[in-house]
């Protein structure tokens, strides 16, 4: 399968600072890629879905001015959790998508964000 | 009501049985079905994946969809050890890659010696 990596794959933040977290397609060009967000014990939960060059589409109950979505290529992509809080804290997973027809979801490997 | 039903578990089974995993589903215009494989602190791994109703199966996996009854099984033989994980099935309206999926809760399994 491909390969998504991320980075960093984990981070401590003091509450209030802001904190990016890159999102690399390695050999594949990911025309959309998909932001997730998993509590513990708990599924994926998507966060905002972001194809290359264009806004990033937010599911309802984000905020898109705390969390910014760029994807300006087709293999990178960041979020940066803005003036992040102890409730931000959480695992959040990257996903690659080529965009056509039966192509797939690869997943990076997660970040893991505690804010303190 | 969630879209997605999947029992948390843990499901505790010794090596070398056979494991059935289920999600159920709401939704009828869910076409596409993926198994994802997650280990403690890391990305998904997709397993396998099905379109529309049947039978697929990948050396000891096999998915099965039954769309009448709204209803996906993996089925895991001779399990071992290092099956040991939280297996998430997952669903989307169409093939597309740009689509978005729906998450179980995923199921942690744990398999052992």
């Amino acid at each position: 399968g491909a390969v998504v990596s991320q980075h960093p794959s984990r981070v401590i933040c003091k509450s209030g600072t802001s904190v990016k977290i890159e999102c690399r397609s390695l050999d594949f060009q990911a025309t959309t890629m998909f932001w997730y967000r998993q509590f513990p014990k708990q599924s994926l939960m998507l966060m905002a879905t972001s194809n290359e060059g264009s806004k990033a589409t937010y599911e309802q109950g984000v905020e898109k001015d705390k969390f910014l979505i760029n994807h300006a290529s087709l293999t990178l992509s960041t979020l940066t959790v803005t003036s992040a809080h102890p409730e931000d804290s959480s695992f959040y997973i990257c996903s690659g998508s080529g965009g056509g027809q039966n192509n797939e979801q690869f997943f990076g490997p997660g970040t893991r964000l505690t804010v303190l | 009501q969630k879209e997605v039903e999947q029992d948390p578990g843990p499901l505790s089974v010794p090596e070398g049985a056979i494991v059935s995993l289920n999600c159920t589903y709401s939704n009828s215009a869910f076409q596409y079905f993926m198994w994802y494989r997650q280990y403690s602190r890391k990305g998904p791994e997709l397993l396998m994946y099905t379109y529309s109703s049947g039978n697929k199966e990948d050396g000891r996996f096999t998915a099965q969809v039954d769309k009448s009854s709204k209803y996906i099984s993996l089925f895991i033989r001779d399990s071992q050890p290092s099956d040991s994980a939280t297996y998430l099935c997952a669903m989307r309206r169409g093939v597309l890659g740009f689509q978005k999926l729906v998450f179980g809760t995923g199921t942690r399994l744990l398999v052992s010696p």
